[in-house]
């Protein structure tokens, strides 16, 4: 099993660009979430979904979109990336239908918006 | 975020000794507390994690503990080791399905 698998691992971006971060998982888990890391703020969480076809927001969505087409896949989508979006994503899947089981994280993805 | 307060953000301590690490929540729909710790460069992993009809559990050098009624719960290492500094989130969740984390503890374990 491959487990969580994130691409890009890095990205620079120009404000007003767009681009879509990979997030696939090997694992048949119904969750999975995108957080950012940024120094001194721990991970917050962008938004989340509990199974295909079901997405929410979580405490930091402005600025993405996610869809959930399949079991498998949960891309992240910048619409217009501005520079406050520079930061480190992490994709995390999990068997837990909701937020109450163990997350398993991708190895991060590493955008900077100049 | 979300009404997750962790504290101390650093800690250095000498091998042997015992570390805690503490984290306060307000929401009462929260029934799961895991810890996660971040080598340098690397992903979260989960270490331990605890349910809110469970005071206390442990594995090894690992406890955590639970307050349900103060909503406050903490992580404490004993024996630490140089292999133990690394970045300590602790996190809260529900049935809702959002998992908040804590702004970290960077741990620092001196030989």
């Amino acid at each position: 099993n491959a487990g969580v698998t994130q691409t890009p691992k890095f990205q620079v971006l120009k404000t007003g660009q767009s681009m879509t971060l990979q997030c696939a998982q090997d694992m048949n888990h119904e969750y999975m979430s995108w957080y950012r890391q940024d120094p001194g703020m721990g991970l917050r969480l962008i938004h989340y979904s509990v199974g295909a076809g079901i997405t929410d927001q979580g405490e930091v969505p402005n600025g993405y979109n996610v869809s959930r087409s399949t079991t498998e896949d949960f891309p992240l989508r910048l619409l217009s990336a501005a520079p406050s979006q520079t930061s480190v994503y992490f994709c995390a899947s999990s068997y837990s239908k909701g937020a109450t089981g163990e997350l398993f994280f991708g190895e991060g993805s590493r955008l900077t918006v100049l | 975020g979300e009404n997750v307060e962790q504290h101390p953000s650093t800690l250095s301590v000498q091998e042997g000794d015992s570390a805690v690490i503490k984290c306060t929540y307000s929401d009462s729909a929260s029934n799961y507390f895991p810890w996660y710790k971040q080598e340098l460069g690397k992903r979260p992993q989960l270490i331990i994690d605890i349910r809110s009809n469970v005071g206390e559990k442990k594995d090894q050098r690992i406890a955590v503990t639970l307050n349900k009624t103060a909503k406050h719960f903490s992580l404490h290492i004993t024996e630490t080791q140089p292999e133990d500094s690394a970045v300590y989130f602790c996190a809260r969740g529900s049935t809702l399905g959002r998992l908040y984390f804590g702004r970290g503890t960077q741990l620092t374990v001196w030989p």
